[in-house]
């Protein structure tokens, strides 16, 4: 039984570069979201997705971010051109969804970003 | 717009007292769900609770209970004879209630607890 995986675990990277995060969900779970979770902070909905489709997005994901779920399965994350202001943890949770039941968000363990 | 408020930033406690974390909630929602979540110093977010904004009984597991009340707006989230591993940041949260479940989690600050042997 595997839970939610993200990886890197960390990323330093210099400013203006890119970066990709990717977050593989529990099995046979449907949705899929992200978080972003800086210091003393609780976590922030960015984005989520039902199979392949992005179903919601937050203000705070601006044009510089984009999320994939292409296939369903595993989701990237992309941060184009980061800012020192993107420094966080960007978190992963997954959940099941099937009429009339539905299961809990599971948090991956997240992937701490520093932008220098 | 929803809004989770947990004024007690840091709480310490000394191991076997009890603890009470306070949660304030906003939302214009009729249905909604509340949560409160743990996070260790590892990091990983664990789940605790989810209660639903129609049903305002009390629930007790082990040593945790919780107390929703809705003319209030608050749950809050006792521990019993606190243990050093619950020493953590709790969060609580809110969501909308949509079709089936929900999505959009909105998570309050945090309450550091800091339990001392």
């Amino acid at each position: 039984d595997t839970g939610v995986s993200q990886n890197p675990r960390h990323k330093i990277t210099k400013r203006g570069q890119n970066v990709t995060f990717r977050c593989d969900p529990i099995s046979e779970h449907n949705r899929l979201y992200w978080y972003r979770q800086t210091l003393g902070q609780g976590p922030e909905f960015l984005t989520y997705f039902q199979n392949e489709a992005q179903l919601e997005k937050s203000r705070l994901l601006s044009d510089r971010f984009s999320a994939e779920r292409p296939k369903g399965s595993f989701s990237t994350l992309e941060i184009q051109r980061t800012e020192q202001g993107d420094s966080a943890m960007y978190l992963c949770a997954s959940s099941f969804l099937s009429a009339p039941s539905y299961n809990e968000q599971f948090f991956g363990p997240g992937t701490r970003l520093t932008v220098l | 717009a929803q809004k989770v408020t947990q004024a007690q930033t840091e709480i310490s406690v000394v191991e076997k007292e009890d603890v009470t974390l306070d949660c304030v909630y906003e939302t214009r929602d009729t249905t909604y769900y509340l949560f409160w979540y743990k996070q260790p110093p590892s990091g990983e977010l664990v789940f605790l609770i989810r209660r639903n904004s129609f049903d305002e009984q009390n629930e007790i597991s082990g040593r945790y209970s919780w107390n929703f009340q809705k003319s209030t707006s608050s749950f809050n989230f006792t521990i019993t004879a606190s243990q050093v591993v619950d020493s953590a940041v709790y969060f609580c949260a809110l969501s909308p209630r949509s079709g089936g479940g929900y999505q959009k989690v909105t998570f309050g600050i945090g309450t550091k607890l800091q339990v001392i042997p």
